[in-house]
């Protein structure tokens, strides 16, 4: 167990609709990373916050959007969902420090999205 | 464009031998490389790797970068069942950019 908990496990929706991920980073961890895992495309890294603000972006639709909350819990919003969105996301958390690199992720349990 | 590339795709071994695995990479602005094990569920930190030939080691697993050459590889000693698993290869690159390679499936057969 990492210590980084995603909600919800799984999730099923119908083409068009809009989903929300939650995750919450471990203890004292203020980087929190999204990631989208497919099988055809692996583990795709999609942004990162760090202590609320926006800290990098990676190949993330301008469908997806996300946000960190004062209590550092995140959530990724998926909108107008296309059946090629069904993978596994997953969150993950560092301890980063502002402007420094952080490269020990750790990952939670995933959320796995079925688009239908 | 930055790639990760991770060989071989799939590998069945017997309980006991040795293996190892290729990540070579193609990106810029590079930073470190990482090595993770993913079994049924999120991956698993195992190795971050910055400097050309410092061999990183825990227990059976060792792992070591060639920043000339830009690849890496992971060695896994004495397999058990217990290694059975997806290793993936990453690359951080400055403004912290990631790039995943799409693993190598590691079977370990008793």
């Amino acid at each position: 167990d990492s210590g980084v908990t995603q909600t919800p496990k799984h999730l099923i929706t119908a083409t068009g609709q809009r989903v929300t991920l939650r995750c919450s980073p471990r203890s004292g961890d203020l980087s929190v990373y999204w990631y989208q895992q497919s099988l055809d495309q692996g583990l795709q890294f999609l942004i990162q916050y760090y202590n609320g603000e926006e800290r990098a972006k990676g190949n993330i639709l301008e469908r997806f959007s996300a946000q960190q909350f004062p209590d550092l819990h995140s959530e990724l919003n998926l909108s107008s969902l296309e059946l090629g969105d069904s993978a596994l996301y997953f969150c993950a958390s560092s301890v980063a420090t502002s402007g420094g690199p952080q490269e020990t992720q750790y990952f939670g349990p995933g959320t796995r999205l079925l688009v239908l | 464009e930055d790639k990760v590339v991770q060989s071989p795709l799939s590998l069945v071994v017997h309980e006991g031998d040795t293996v190892t695995l290729n990540c070579s990479y193609e990106v810029t602005n590079f930073r470190s490389l990482l090595w993770y094990k993913q079994e049924k569920k999120a991956p698993t930190f195992l190795f971050m790797l910055t400097s050309s030939g410092i061999e990183k080691k825990s227990g059976r697993l060792s792992s070591i970068l060639d920043k000339k050459e830009l690849f890496s590889i992971l060695n896994i000693t004495a397999t058990q069942t217990g290694d059975s698993a997806v290793y993936l290869c990453a690359v951080a690159a400055t403004g912290n950019q990631f790039y995943f390679g799409t693993g190598t499936s590691l079977t370990v057969i008793p």
